[in-house]
């Protein structure tokens, strides 16, 4: 039962170009989304969340916008860079509780 | 370094045996989650202590079981191993039980069954 998907198991770049992420559910009680980023040998590192309450979040170089609509949120990561490279998780937690439903992941590569 | 340690980092091991994967959480943080990622898949949510005692399970297989102990670190244990229990084993820890709480990732355990 995958009520978080990642559709797109890889994404290229360009350096300096912009990275769009793309994240759907299904649970249209998920009110909380958060966007995990993972290195090879390292554990997810959270990156950035959004309320429900909210269509647009931005932190420095990230911005996450959230189409409840369509529940569809994507991760917007502009200027890209070759340190950007890792695997991104979408993630929501169950509805009343903490623990958090994964997507599958998408794996960056930016080209310098 | 997100403060949360495992032990192991790798394990191989033989099916039908049993193994005892370690977390040790965050200074502060009471809540331990343990998240399962086999080749490919997203991580699939296991079981979450709060301050010693169970508080929400996931997929977890009947073969496995976890606690926490007084001093807040967790062991996950795994027996009668099969060959599909091959997978990353991740624990994260937050100060909290709550959704909003942040949820900070140790480097995962990779278990090896053959």
């Amino acid at each position: 039962d995958q009520q978080v998907k990642q559709n797109s198991p890889s994404l290229s770049v360009q350096e300096g170009r912009i990275s769009i992420l793309n994240c759907d559910y299904t649970n249209s009680m998920f009110d909380y989304f958060l966007w995990y980023k993972k290195y090879p040998a390292e554990g997810p590192t959270f990156l950035i969340s959004i309320s429900s309450i909210k269509d647009k979040n931005e932190d420095g170089r990230f911005t996450v916008f959230l189409n409840k609509s369509a529940k569809h949120l994507s991760l917007h990561i502009v200027p890209s860079q070759p340190g950007d490279s890792a695997v991104y998780f979408c993630a929501a937690p169950r509805t009343g509780a903490n623990n958090l439903f994964f997507g599958t992941g998408t794996r960056l590569t930016v080209i310098p | 370094d997100s403060g949360v340690t495992q032990t192991p980092k790798h394990l191989i091991t033989a099916t039908g045996q049993r193994v005892t994967l370690r977390c040790s959480p965050r200074s502060g943080d009471l809540s331990v989650y343990w998240y399962q990622q086999s080749l490919d898949q997203g991580l699939q949510f296991l079981i979450q202590y709060y301050n010693g005692e169970e508080r929400a399970k996931g997929n977890i297989l009947e073969r496995f079981s976890a606690q926490q102990f007084p001093d807040l670190h967790s062991e996950l244990n795994l027996s009668s191993l099969e060959l599909g229990d091959s997978a990353l084993y991740f624990c994260a820890s937050s100060r909290g039980s709550g959704a909003f709480y942040e949820q900070y990732f140790g480097p995962g355990t990779r278990l090896t069954v053959t």
